[in-house]
Formats: structure tokens, sequence, C-alpha cells
């Protein structure tokens, strides 16, 4: 059964160092997303990101954050100078169509740790 | 204000007992999507079912089952003669689709323990 992967499983690093997280959707899905799941609570949305541009973000996804679907089957997160308060779980997700808002499928996370 | 509140944070049941976990949304669109999502102690989140807001109509699927409701706004998840493997933290979300992105507002999360 097709599933989404993300890699790393784990990322460790130093405050103001940039990181991309890296996520391979299902292949023939067409909606993306980011969340963050900091330790202990709710799973946040960041961003959707469909037909090559984001279609929306939420108000954790600031200047810090980009996007991108450099080839056909990756979807990054890079984090330019990340802070602390990005040591999260961060879960790539994928759907099938635009236009529903049908089941979405998460990949198994990267726990990202700021030290 | 928040979409999805699941009220009860943690829960802890002796093993065969039935447990009822709780969630209650709020939404001004009349097309919407529910889902609860399970997340084991490894940390993936596990698709159990979606709901759309124009099939009230409950479903069982094994030991589990989902009560919808419109007229309360709740879409609460039972499980029956729950195990140890029940044990996880589970997540109640909705998507609209007055939203662009059809993105999910998930619950905080309620903890399940299954005690042997």
């Amino acid at each position: 059964e097709p599933e989404v992967t993300q890699t790393p499983s784990h990322q460790v690093t130093q405050m103001g160092q940039e990181v991309i997280l890296r996520c391979v959707p299902i292949s023939n899905h067409l909606y993306f997303y980011w969340y963050r799941q900091i330790l202990g609570q709710k799973v946040e949305f960041l961003v959707s990101f469909y037909n090559n541009e984001i279609s929306e973000k939420s108000e954790i996804f600031d200047d810090q954050f980009s996007v991108e679907r450099p080839d056909g089957s990756n979807f990054t997160l890079k984090i330019r100078s990340t802070k602390l308060e990005d040591s999260a779980m961060y879960f790539c997700a994928s759907r099938p169509e635009a236009g529903v808002p049908d089941t979405q499928y998460f990949g198994p996370g990267t726990r990202l740790t700021v030290l | 204000a928040q979409k999805v509140t699941q009220a009860q944070t943690e829960i802890s049941v002796v093993e065969k007992e039935d447990v009822t976990l709780d969630c209650v949304y709020e939404t001004r669109d009349t097309t919407y999507y529910l889902f609860w999502y399970k997340q084991p102690p490894s940390g993936e989140l596990v698709f159990l079912i979606r709901r759309n807001s124009f099939d009230e109509q409950n479903e069982i699927s094994g030991r589990y089952s989902w009560n919808f409701q419109k007229s309360t706004s709740s879409f609460n998840f039972t499980i029956t003669a729950s195990q140890v493997v029940d044990s996880a933290v589970y997540f109640c979300a909705l998507s609209e689709v007055s939203n662009t992105g059809n993105q999910f507002y998930f619950g905080t999360g309620t903890s399940l323990t299954v005690i042997p």
C-alpha cells in the first residue's frame, strides 16, 4: 500500500541553523501539507501546497519557513534559522484531489530537536 | 475559538471495558468532513475514519464505532472491549470545504490508557 515517507526520522540541530525536512507524498496525490506537533500538544497546520504554490498557510508559517516541490516526488519544508521553539514533530501529509477535504495520509514524522 | 474540542485529556480503563472518546466541533460550513486519527506511542498518525456532514449514519468497524450527531455537533468514538493495544492518543479533526487548503483542525487529543 502506498504511503507517505519522511526523512530524516530525527534531526538535531543548533539554534540558528537551517534545516530541510523531506517528504515523499503518495505518487498520485495532488495536495500536500505540513503540520507541526510540539511535544504533548495537538497537531497544528502549517501550510498547504497545490499546483506548485502555497494555497494556505497558518500564522505559525512565518518568513523563516518555506516549502518547495523541487521535483516530481519530493516535498520539502525549510526552516531558515531554527529557534528553540521550533523543536517539534513535523508531519507531512498528502491527499488525492483538490476541492474535496478528503482523507489526508500522514507520514511517520520527523522529530526536530533544536539545541 | 477552538474548532474541535476534545474535553477528555486522559482516560484510563481496564482491559475489556468499553470507552467513549468525545469530540465536539464548531463550523459555519454546511459541508465539512470529520476524522479520527490514532497516534500510538511510536508517534505516527493512523487514519481511522472519515465522515462527511451529510452522512449521519453511525458506523461500526470491528470494536470501533462512531456516533455522529449534527444536532449537538458531536462525533464521538467508542471502543468496545478495549485492549492494551488501543492505548494511544486519539485525535479528532475537522476539514471545511470553504477553506481553500482544506487543512485539518485537530483537537487537543485524548490519551487513552488501557490497563491489563
